[in-house]
């Protein structure tokens, strides 16, 4: 079984350019979750999706996008690129929304931003 | 709110020694509580969960946690260290709103010497 597959891995981008990373999850899961992680603030939670709904929205600017599609794969989106976005962009993958369910995760969109 | 603190960011134990991991958390709905491990560059896979069951959890590679309520704890523990747990660990606190929304602690580096 396939596990959490985010692409691309690695990427350098500008300030000011945007960008859009890509998740396809475990198979017949529906819930996907975003996280950012750095050196600094560690890892924050960026958005839940599930079923093609967001169910919940870390605290992050505006700039911050997500959705997902009805195949489950997911896709977020940071626009006008600042320094401060480069991180290690995490993707999770469950079968159930909510708590209880175990989060499977990607290796991560590394991204760096000059 | 939810929040975990790690106490600790570098943990360092001989080959064989025991391993403790100290997590303490808040929260005001009653928390579901997990440890997760990162090895470099890649992405985080679960050790053991809480979900209100058993106070003693076990999970993979020999590691256990126990959940005390009154303590608001959840150390992690392996009662002999291998080589190849060294890594970053990370508590997380879930459960409210009934989101799959995770707070992560800081980490802990674990470094296992010869």
């Amino acid at each position: 079984k396939a596990g959490v597959t985010q692409t691309p891995r690695y990427l350098i981008k500008t300030r000011g350019q945007q960008v859009t990373l890509s998740c396809s999850p475990i198979s017949g899961h529906r819930s996907v979750s975003w996280y950012q992680q750095t050196p600094g603030q560690g890892l924050q939670f960026l958005f839940e999706y599930f079923s093609e709904t967001q169910r919940n929205k870390g605290n992050f600017p505006g700039r911050f996008s997500g959705r997902q599609f009805s195949n489950s794969r997911s896709e977020m989106n940071v626009s006008t690129l600042e320094l401060g976005d480069s991180a290690l962009y995490l993707c999770a993958s469950s079968a159930r929304a909510g708590p209880t369910g175990e989060l499977f995760f990607g290796e991560g969109s590394r991204l760096t931003v000059l | 709110a939810q929040s975990v603190t790690q106490l600790g960011s570098h943990v360092s134990v001989s080959e064989g020694a025991l391993v403790l991991l100290r997590c303490n958390y808040s929260s005001s709905v009653p928390p579901y509580l997990f440890w997760y491990v990162q090895y470099p560059n890649q992405g985080l896979q679960l050790l053991l969960k809480y979900t209100s069951a058993a106070t003693l959890v076990k999970g993979i590679n020999g590691f256990e946690a126990e959940f005390k309520k009154s303590e608001t704890s959840f150390h992690l523990t392996k009662p002999s260290a291998h080589m190849s747990d060294a890594a970053e660990y990370f508590c997380a606190v879930g459960g409210e709103g009934n989101t799959g929304k995770l707070i992560f602690g800081q980490g802990t580096t674990l470094q296992v010497k010869p």
